[in-house]
């Protein structure tokens, strides 16, 4: 069972270009939202993260969207730079559990 | 600080096989989660150790074990290898597993099953 999809799969964007990439869940015990970015060989790392009773959350140039009616949530990278090119996940998390249930991932290429 | 490492890096072993991954957890964390990520995909729950026992398991056979030592490292055990389980094996550590505690991953052991 995919609790968690994430879509695109792959994206290519143009360096200062914007990249959204978006995720939807199906468990609403789910009460913590983060997003991991993997660089090959490395193991993931939290970039940002976000809970259902906040809309949106910005830090520098990353923002996630919150839409909790949809159980829908993304993320934007603004101004994206070549060194932003990684594989980013999104995550939910039920607290209680604090297992990470995560996205299939999307490959982002930022092209100078 | 030191972070979350993980050893061996790489692995290779043979269908039958039984294999050992080690974790050693970040300093004044005393929570280990482990995870496996297939190739293009992302990381699945196995379990979490918490004070030296399972606290929470993910859909994954009973040949997936565990242990978590008084310095709160950890090893996976997977028994009865099979081609299905070459993955990269994925540590993560963190303080009581309270699910908004960040998650700390060690760079993986990537294993091969031929």
């Amino acid at each position: 069972q995919q609790q968690v999809k994430q879509s695109p799969q792959s994206l290519i964007v143009q360096k200062g270009g914007i990249s959204i990439i978006n995720c939807a869940y199906e468990n609403t015990a789910f009460d913590y939202f983060p997003w991991y970015q993997q660089f090959p060989g490395k193991g993931p790392a939290l970039l940002i993260a976000i809970r259902p009773d906040v809309s949106e959350k910005k830090e520098g140039r990353f923002t996630i969207s919150f839409n909790k009616s949809a159980k829908q949530f993304s993320l934007h990278i603004m101004d994206s730079q070549p060194g932003d090119s990684a594989t980013y996940f999104c995550a939910a998390v039920e607290t209680s559990y604090g297992k990470l249930t995560f996205g299939q991932g999307t490959i982002l290429t930022v092209h100078p | 600080e030191t972070g979350v490492t993980q050893s061996p890096t790489h692995l290779i072993k043979t269908r039958g096989q039984q294999v050992t991954l080690r974790c050693s957890s970040q300093s004044g964390h005393n929570t280990v989660s482990w995870y496996q990520q297939a190739l293009g995909q992302g990381p699945q729950f196995i379990f979490q150790y918490y004070r030296e026992e399972e606290n929470g398991r993910g859909n994954f056979p009973p040949r997936f074990s565990g242990l978590q030592f008084p310095n709160y490292s950890s090893e996976l055990n997977v028994n009865a290898l099979e081609l299905d389980d070459s993955a990269l094996y994925l540590c993560a550590s963190s303080k009581p597993p309270s699910g908004s505690n960040e998650q700390f991953f060690g760079p993986g052991t990537r294993l091969t099953v031929l």
